[in-house]
């Protein structure tokens, strides 16, 4: 299983946009990184996944270089509400059972 | 659309009592899987299912029991309960076993006296 490596915690603003590395040195082929979002009292919810390149959604963007060996989740202009622990995960793609949660990096949103 | 729902939401034990934490999907999904939280930590998978009256071991399985007896059920259980598995337990369903994203439950936050 690929071990991750990310902050284990970011300040930011309100109306700024964060970025969060994650490191990820032995992906493998089949492997996809995936970023969850953890609320205080809630469980995590799925963020964005992807292979290669830029993947963006409603929620965030997802950058990773060609070596695939990190991977930066980019929230743009965070608001209060976007305080949460962030999740990188590195996925084999034919198994769930796989999934490896860290202990995250703790983005806190200031006013 | 209730998603994936787990009862009871909090729950105190006392060492060797017993206990099952519910826990149901209503997205007919496949995979359905069983996590703790534990303080300032990372989940860790404990049992999961992909699909009724298949079940297997996570990474920490040892406490806890599974059945699948339908596919919108996955029960936990807790046969005799120690002070260690106080945690916050997270279920999770998926559509298909494979690289598909984990919808979780709330949580249920169990304290082991």
């Amino acid at each position: 299983l690929a071990k991750t490596t990310q902050p284990i915690s970011m300040d930011s603003y309100e109306g700024q946009e964060v970025n969060i590395t994650c490191s990820h040195n032995n992906i493998a082929t089949n492997d996809y990184i995936t970023w969850y979002q953890q609320f205080p009292s809630q469980g995590p919810r799925f963020i964005i996944q992807g292979y290669k390149t830029k993947v963006t959604n409603e929620v965030a963007s997802l950058f990773i270089p060609a070596d695939r060996k990190s991977s930066t989740l980019s929230l743009p202009r965070v608001s209060l509400s976007d305080t949460a622990v962030y999740y990188c995960l590195v996925v084999p793609s034919y198994n769930n059972n796989d999934m490896r949660f860290g202990a995250g990096t703790r983005l806190t949103v200031k006013p | 659309n209730a998603g994936v729902t787990q009862t009871p939401k909090f729950q105190v034990l006392k060492t060797g009592q017993s206990m099952t934490l519910q826990c149901a999907q209503d997205m007919n999904h496949e995979y359905m899987s069983w996590y703790r939280q534990d303080p300032g930590m990372g989940l860790r998978l404990i049992h999961y299912s992909v699909g009724a009256g298949i079940t297997d071991q996570g990474e920490v399985p040892n406490g806890y029991n599974v059945s699948r007896s339908t596919t919108e059920d996955f029960p936990l259980r807790l046969l005799s309960a120690a002070p260690s598995q106080t945690s916050v337990y997270f279920c999770a369903s998926s559509e298909i076993a494979t690289n598909e994203k984990l919808f979780f439950g709330s949580g249920t936050q169990l304290s082991v006296l």
